[in-house]
């Protein structure tokens, strides 16, 4: 199993570009998440989905959208990139087991540079 | 709503020192609690969860409703153990996880 994979590893953008970054899972978890990792300020949770189809805003969800097609994959959309956007990025994946929270299972991280 | 603080960014302690990272959270379900590390060029990974009640590498946590925290413990810190550590609590229903703002543990020779 690959896990949890996430392309590009690095990108700069210029203010105003928009992209996606991919993220995709192939443990068959239901659960998947977008975070923001910043000095001094952790994970902060972008977006969430519970299911293909289903999606919800986290703390951060300003700037960003997501959709789930597939149980598979998740990607994170920048509609018009801002400096304040410049971060790594990191997707995780889930699974409740015996109805308790399941461990997160964390991409690489694509660290996203906005000039 | 879910919030994690964990009070300390960084920590600097001699190999050998007992370690602690603070962890407090607020949450008005029943939380679960999780510790994950993040070493240096690898990925965040899990170190325990508050209701398996392990010792992994040495470390341990123990949840304290009364006082809503979940601190972090060593008795005998060693070099290997420098890295990242966050606090992270997870909603009843398991799918929304909030992380804190993480404590840099530095252990010195």
């Amino acid at each position: 199993n690959a896990g949890v994979t996430q392309t590009p590893k690095f990108q700069v953008l210029k203010t105003g570009q928009s992209m996606t970054l991919q993220c995709a899972q192939d443990m068959n978890h239901e659960y998947m998440s977008w975070y923001r990792q910043d000095p001094g300020m952790g994970l902060r949770l972008i977006h969430y989905s519970v299911g293909a189809g289903i999606t919800d805003q986290g703390e951060v969800p300003n700037g960003y959208n997501v959709s789930r097609s597939t149980t598979e994959d998740f990607p994170l959309r920048l509609l018009s990139a801002a400096p304040s956007q410049t971060s790594v990025y990191f997707c995780a994946s889930s699974r409740p087991t015996s109805g308790r929270a399941g461990e997160q299972y964390f991409g690489p991280g694509t660290r996203l540079t906005v000039t | 709503a879910q919030r994690v603080t964990q009070p300390e960014k960084l920590l600097s302690v001699f190999k050998g020192a007992p370690v602690e990272l603070k962890c407090n959270y607020s949450y008005s379900g029943s939380p679960e609690l999780f510790w994950y590390v993040q070493y240096s060029r690898q990925r965040l990974q899990l170190l325990l969860r508050h209701i398996s009640r392990e010792s992994i590498k040495g470390f341990t946590a123990d949840l304290n409703k009364g006082e809503t925290s979940f601190h972090l413990k060593k008795p005998f810190a060693q070099e290997e153990d420098s890295a990242m550590y966050y606090c992270a609590l997870t909603n009843t229903g398991g799918f929304k996880t909030i992380f804190g703002a993480g404590t840099r543990l530095f252990v010195k020779a």
